[in-house]
């Protein structure tokens, strides 16, 4: 149980462009997902937390309007980068928590990641 | 605010030598504390966890115990396998911070050869 997936898991695109990347919680509701960004070689950087139905709540430095988040159901969230630029390349993580067995709502459950290369 | 402090690595090994992986931690309360993997390519695995104070959370033959006198959660595993190179992260979620968020440390690349 507890399986989040990603998709895609690699992605490549043109400068200016959009791109979106889907997170699902497979086996389980999930009630708050978050997403992350990983650099090489680097610890995992949060860059927003999402509840079901509301709207993302974004770390200090992450751009809301480049970085869209939506939460639509409980077994789906949505990272959409606006506009990529190289800079934007990166390995970018979800995770989600929700309502699994007795004491164990607080684990989160991560997907297998997407990297996205911009060129 | 809460902050979690590893090893520096990379830490190299032998198959079957010992391993221990330092974390300690600050945090308000009584956070949950975290043991993820990550294997090359991949997202992130939860190893172990312990939810209190004294808990020994354990897996694949790593554990940890949550040490609040030292704010302590070392990862310990008495042989390493050439399968346990991966990077390790220790975590914490204190659920008095927005949705219970993971704080993670910095990682600790652990590499063993045959």
């Amino acid at each position: 149980g507890a399986v989040v997936s990603q998709h895609p898991s690699r992605v490549i695109c043109k400068s200016g462009t959009s791109v979106k990347i889907e997170c699902r919680s497979l086996d389980f509701q999930a009630t708050t997902m978050f997403w992350y960004r990983q650099f090489p070689k680097k610890s995992l950087m949060l860059m927003a937390t999402s509840n079901e139905g509301s709207k993302a709540t974004y770390e200090q430095g992450v751009e809301k309007d480049k970085f869209l988040i939506n939460h639509a159901s409980l077994t789906l969230s949505t990272l959409t980068v606006t506009s990529a630029h190289p800079e934007d390349s990166s390995f970018y993580i979800c995770s989600a928590r929700g309502f699994l067995v007795q004491g164990a709502w607080e684990t989160q459950y991560f997907g297998p990641g997407t990297r996205l290369l911009v060129l | 605010g809460d902050s979690v402090t590893q090893m520096e690595g990379p830490v190299t090994l032998s198959e079957e030598a010992f391993l221990t992986i330092n974390c300690t931690y600050t945090a308000t309360g009584y956070p949950s504390l975290f043991w993820y993997v990550q294997y090359p390519g991949e997202g992130l695995q939860l190893l172990l966890k312990a939810t209190k104070a004294d808990d020994k959370g354990s897996n694949k033959g790593f554990e940890a115990t949550y040490r609040k006198e030292t704010t302590s959660f070392h990862l310990e595993k008495g042989s390493v396998q050439v399968s346990d190179s991966a990077v390790y992260f220790c975590a914490l979620s204190s659920l008095g911070t927005s949705y219970g968020k993971l704080t993670f440390g910095q990682g600790t690349i652990l590499t063993v050869h045959p």
